[in-house]
């Protein structure tokens, strides 16, 4: 079974419009981060923002927040405010404490922003 | 420079050659990765060192090699390239192993296997 699940391929928003990109998980693990990363076209991978298990609030981190729904195992990743400099691709992972301790990756989700 | 690095960042090569993608970091980090990134599968991990002398596999390392003589250093080696390991290499690396912690990545290594 996956571990992460993205089921968006790609999502299409306009410009200065808010965009949510679904992210649900799978672990027995109590103690886990959810982490969102973003791969614009020049390949690179960028952190964007944290949710530890034990958090009881949403993170946020300027435009980008998490939508963390602990019993449901999801972590949306919500951008407000899209700009043409969102289109990239966006990958949703997970670290939990036990096994190797990596990050598990779900496929990603491309965003387009249009003008 | 400080953070982490990758060389080369484009490398072409030929089916059954030996190739060896370096990857280095100035953070002491403990902890450093291995991953490709293949179109449809996201990021995969193909090794993984929790310090130095001591590495382990992930999901796909068959074909790949790698060593941690240095904390520093975590050099992948395809012993004779396949077209399949046609991919974008990923290096990154964690102060430690708490779930808490992001991992950083290097600028990604395109091979291409001819």
């Amino acid at each position: 079974a996956q571990k992460i699940t993205q089921t968006q391929p790609g999502m299409f928003v306009q410009e200065k419009e808010a965009v949510t990109l679904d992210c649900t998980y799978d672990t027995s693990d109590q103690s886990y981060g959810l982490f969102w990363y973003k791969q614009p076209s020049s390949g690179e991978m960028i952190f964007l923002i944290y949710q530890g298990s034990y958090d009881e609030q949403n993170a946020t981190e300027g435009r980008y927040s998490l939508n963390f729904q602990k019993a449901r195992k999801s972590a949306n990743l919500v951008i407000s405010a899209s700009q043409l400099g969102d289109s990239a691709m966006y990958f949703c992972a997970m670290r939990e404490n036990s096994g190797y301790s990596t990050l598990t990756f779900g496929k990603g989700t491309m965003l387009l922003v249009s003008p | 420079d400080a953070g982490i690095t990758q060389s080369p960042r484009y490398k072409i090569t030929e089916t059954g050659r030996q190739v060896t993608l370096m990857c280095h970091q100035t953070w002491s980090h403990s902890y450093m990765f291995w991953y490709r990134q293949d179109l449809g599968h996201g990021l995969r991990l193909i090794y993984y060192s929790a310090a130095a002398d001591i590495t382990d596999k992930g999901e796909v390392p068959d074909g790949y090699v790698v060593s941690r003589s240095k904390t520093e250093n975590f050099p992948l080696t395809l012993e004779s390239a396949t077209r399949s390991q046609t991919s974008v290499y990923f290096c990154a690396s964690s102060p430690d192993r708490s779930s808490y912690n992001e991992q950083f990545f290097g600028p990604g290594t395109r091979l291409t296997v001819l």
